[in-house]
């Protein structure tokens, strides 16, 4: 069975310093991978997606970056962070193709100060 | 217009009743159509999806697709405190190339005893 990681579960980092949030996928492969923000009280905010390695696409131009190293890893970066990058952010997976089924994984909680 | 709307609630409702929560969306070639259940700070989980029009039973939970009036509902039978959490409609929309599920921002459900 597949299973997706998401680590740390939650993150208080101040204003200015770098982020990496990491994601992995087990149990599939060539999976789509995606990246979303949710705020509180707020629906699901796509940030990138990508369809292979070394493939990104970015929905909302911000201080954060995305990268895939790997087939079943995904990363979320910043060099610098805001107040507005806090908020709940999730990892997920799908098969691609014709396919359009999501799979999430926990999430983690940042809170920037 | 968004291309998916939901009310954010929240609704209340009495352990048993009959929940039936919607959905519109903007344009009428959408064909795929998924419902997420959401729990308090956990990632979005796949509860059922739906392709083109009419009814999709699984359990106490019937996905329903109208797709004259653009509109999709989620009904949940005999409701139990355990559903309360947060539901989210998806819908595939062409982006980039690649079809991303679009989400709505979600109808929080407290079921009460």
């Amino acid at each position: 069975s597949q299973t997706i990681h998401q680590w740390p579960a939650t993150l208080v980092q101040p204003v200015g310093s770098p982020l990496s949030l990491e994601c992995t996928v087990e149990g599939t492969s060539n999976p789509n991978l995606y990246w979303y923000r949710q705020a509180a009280g707020r629906g699901l905010q796509l940030l990138f997606y990508s369809v292979g390695i070394g493939q990104i696409s970015s929905e909302v131009p911000q201080n954060l970056s995305a990268s895939r190293p790997q087939d079943r890893q995904f990363i979320l970066s910043s060099k610098k962070l805001l107040l507005s990058d806090s908020g709940f952010y999730l990892c997920a997976w799908s098969r691609g193709g014709y396919t359009y089924e999501q799979y999430f994984g926990p999430g983690t909680r940042l809170t920037v100060t | 217009q968004k291309e998916v709307e939901q009310d954010p609630g929240p609704l209340s409702v009495p352990e048993g009743a009959i929940v039936s929560l919607n959905c519109t969306y903007s344009n009428s070639a959408f064909q795929y159509f998924m419902w997420y259940r959401q729990y308090s700070r956990k990632g979005p989980e796949l509860l059922m999806y739906t392709y083109s029009s009419g009814n999709k039973e699984d359990g106490r939970f019937t996905a329903q697709v109208d797709k004259s009036s653009k509109y999709i509902s989620l009904f949940i039978r005999d409701s139990q405190p355990s559903d309360s959490a947060t539901y989210l409609c998806a819908i595939p929309v062409l982006s980039g190339g690649s079809y991303i599920p679009t989400f709505g921002r979600g109808t929080s459900l407290i079921v009460h005893p």
